[in-house]
């Protein structure tokens, strides 16, 4: 069974903190790495899709890198601000499989 | 238009009830896929349409049947729930060619299902 665990599952930070998070994956057949925001009431909304080992992406105050050997990839957040707060879902892609999410990580933010 | 809306936003229904739930996208997406979430737990693949065929189907009981009539549009017929079967229901597509490791899949806001 494939397991995703993401920790930890959820954060409570000041305005203007940066945080972390980590999504831990199967290291073997290792396809894609997708992390996703999700706002309460809203639609889970796609930040990136990692594919290569050491890759690092980065949107505005977001980033994340991939270790695909160790199965490991984190979540950045740079100052974080009240409308960062969401949960954040990391889907992992074996091949010859369909994307299995985390649990998701609820970040909270307050100013 | 680059949303997927699903309806309705919520449903209330019986064991012994038919309903339908529907996803839409004009995105010229030609995969689409649904999910399962219930509370705490993470999204579960159900089924993934690839060009209006069905290209996987993740051991889903026979009372969920889906249904591609066009690449816009992909139903969830369901009959005879369970209550265990309440949860968030998502629809998501993803861009044109057999969904791939770098598809970014665009998910719709859900509909939320109480089975009474």
């Amino acid at each position: 069974i494939l397991n995703v665990e993401q920790s930890p599952q959820s954060l409570h930070v000041q305005e203007g903190d940066s945080t972390n998070f980590t999504c831990s994956f199967p290291s073997s057949n290792f396809y894609a790495l997708h992390w996703y925001r999700w706002e309460t009431a809203k639609s889970p909304e796609a930040l990136f899709v990692m594919t290569l080992n050491g890759d690092e992406k980065k949107k505005g105050r977001i980033s994340a890198t991939l270790n695909t050997k160790e199965g490991y990839s984190y979540l950045y957040i740079k100052g974080s601000q009240p409308e960062d707060s969401a949960t954040y879902l990391c889907a992992f892609l074996q091949a010859g499989t369909a994307l299995i999410f985390g649990k998701g990580t609820t970040l909270s933010v307050s100013s | 238009d680059t949303e997927v809306t699903q309806t309705p936003k919520h449903l209330v229904m019986g064991m012994t009830n038919k309903k339908s739930l529907k996803c839409e996208q004009h995105m010229g997406h030609r995969a689409m896929y649904w999910y399962k979430q219930k509370a705490k737990k993470p999204p579960e693949l159900m089924f993934v349409y690839s060009y209006e065929k069905l290209s996987i189907n993740e051991s889903v009981p026979s009372r969920f049947s889906p249904e591609c009539p066009n690449s816009s549009l992909l139903n969830l017929h369901l009959h005879a729930l369970q209550p265990e079967d309440s949860a968030l229901y998502l629809c998501a597509s993803s861009p044109p060619g057999h969904p791939g490791p770098s598809d970014t899949q665009y998910f719709g806001p859900g509909t939320r299902l109480t089975v009474l």
